[in-house]
């Protein structure tokens, strides 16, 4: 069965960086839909961005010009880079794949605190 | 607040039967299929309804979607102690060109 695996969460400050990468098994990043998913901390689910079909990539309003998605075909991983980091994306970031939510990875906490 | 609303929680007795609602509008529910994903305590969520109300290999048949206009609808029938979990509905948004979630229900056995 497919498996995702996040990494590279971490405390980081306002303003600052991190790049997350998903690692996927038994799934082919570059054929498929894949998505990022936030979970702030006792709240609900947020979408954050997606790729797909010839890199096409969509973000949420509250990340767009901060975030970027991307991947890497040969290593079958994606990635979500983080620049402008503000408390409010403090949350679980998840790894998603598949056009339908199919597959989601265990998350990875991202913290952003002074 | 949500794209799409649903309930803050839901509740029934074991073998009951539960119904959450997703409210949504004509760019995202009215327009496109929804999808609903089940969140257990301390885990990832997973998905639970396919469009037209197929289940993904595993998912017991006592879970069931449907739609109407711009609203849509799990149903738990059966209710057992292992489907106390949060829910979540989802559909694709034309307007937004983002897809949407619901702030989800919290599903307890009395």
């Amino acid at each position: 069965e497919a498996q995702l695996v996040e990494t590279g969460g971490g405390l980081v400050r306002p303003g600052g960086s991190l790049r997350l990468s998903c690692a996927a098994s038994e799934f082919t990043v570059s054929r498929n839909y894949m998505s990022w998913v936030r979970q702030a901390p006792g709240k609900g689910l947020e979408w954050v961005s997606l790729i797909y079909s010839g890199d096409l990539t969509y973000y949420a309003d509250s990340v767009k010009g901060r975030f970027t998605i991307s991947r890497d075909n040969s290593k079958n991983m994606m990635y979500l880079q983080m620049n402008s980091l503000r408390i409010e994306d403090t949350a679980v970031y998840y790894c998603v794949g598949g056009s339908s939510f199919d597959y989601w990875g265990q998350g990875t906490l991202v913290t952003v605190s002074s | 607040q949500s794209v799409l609303t649903q309930p803050p929680s839901a509740s029934g007795t074991p073998g009951q039967r539960v119904t959450i609602s997703c409210s949504g509008s004509t760019s995202n529910i009215g327009s496109n299929t929804v999808y609903w994903y089940q969140q257990l305590p301390g885990t990832a969520p997973k998905l639970l309804i396919y469009p037209n109300n197929q289940r993904p290999s595993g998912v017991p048949d006592r879970f069931s979607g449907s739609k109407s206009g711009t609203s849509a609808s799990l149903a738990i029938s059966g209710l057992q102690s292992e489907d106390e979990a949060d829910y979540y509905c989802a559909a694709w948004d034309d307007s937004l060109n983002a897809w949407v979630f619901g702030g989800g229900t919290k599903v307890t056995l009395l």
